[in-house]
């Protein structure tokens, strides 16, 4: 079993609906979870972190955590053409010495294309 | 503020080369992770930098190698170049202290292509 996993892809949603990206991780003590957008041929970009259980939202993306389910999940509200890309859950877990210094543990990734 | 940079953003070598990869941290940042991506293995974590010491280390072969300056500049070395090293070679920095990590924000990565 990965030690980070997302629900397969490709998703595909019409402009104006609501996507849904799922991640679930290990869990070793993981303390700290990010999501990133990757557009083709571009490096990550941060859109997402969250440290504590519950919801978080920032305009159109809303994250939640659950550690006791160990899942992560990524609400991208109003979808646009623009929000195509590859998404990657990231997750900082502590390894066997309990230790995680500026390691993430990516995801496999889920292709979410928004059609018009 | 200025973002995380790279140098050179494309490379091509051949097998048996050697090859070193530059990396600028945001200004204040003085965590540098670098990662390996490919389209078979995605992203993997190859080392981190913080304050000149090398903090953790990934599942890469001793090829690879990295430094961190007082500046936090960082650069990797990667030694003997096999085909499989191919792959675009990403930093990215945090604001992170000797305990706690926060978020990373990404280079736009050197392309290396080894043939």
């Amino acid at each position: 079993q990965k030690e980070v996993e997302q629900n397969s892809g490709p998703l595909s949603v019409p402009e104006g609906a609501i996507a849904s990206l799922n991640c679930t991780y290990s869990d070793r003590g993981s303390q700290s979870f990010f999501w990133y957008r990757q557009y083709s041929g571009k490096s990550p970009e941060l859109i997402m972190s969250i440290y504590s259980n519950g919801d978080k939202e920032d305009g159109r993306f809303t994250a939640q955590l659950n550690k006791a389910s160990q899942y992560v999940s990524l609400l991208i509200r109003d979808s646009q053409p623009s929000d195509s890309a590859t998404y990657l859950c990231a997750v900082n877990l502590y390894d066997a010495g309990g230790t995680s210094y500026g390691k993430l543990t990516f995801g496999q990734g889920t292709i979410l294309t928004v059609h018009p | 503020k200025a973002g995380v940079t790279q140098t050179p953003r494309y490379l091509i070598k051949t097998r048996g080369q050697q090859v070193t990869l530059s990396c600028s941290p945001i200004s204040g940042h003085r965590s540098v992770s670098w990662y390996q991506q490919t389209p078979g293995q995605g992203l993997q974590f190859l080392f981190e930098y913080f304050s000149e010491t090398q903090r953790n280390k990934g599942n890469f072969p001793g090829r690879f190698s990295g430094r961190q300056f007082s500046n936090s500049r960082s650069e990797m070395n990667v030694s003997t170049l096999e085909l499989g090293d191919s792959a675009l070679y990403l930093c990215a920095s945090s604001l992170a202290t000797w305990t706690v990590s926060y978020e990373q924000y990404f280079g736009p990565g050197t392309r290396l292509t080894v043939t």
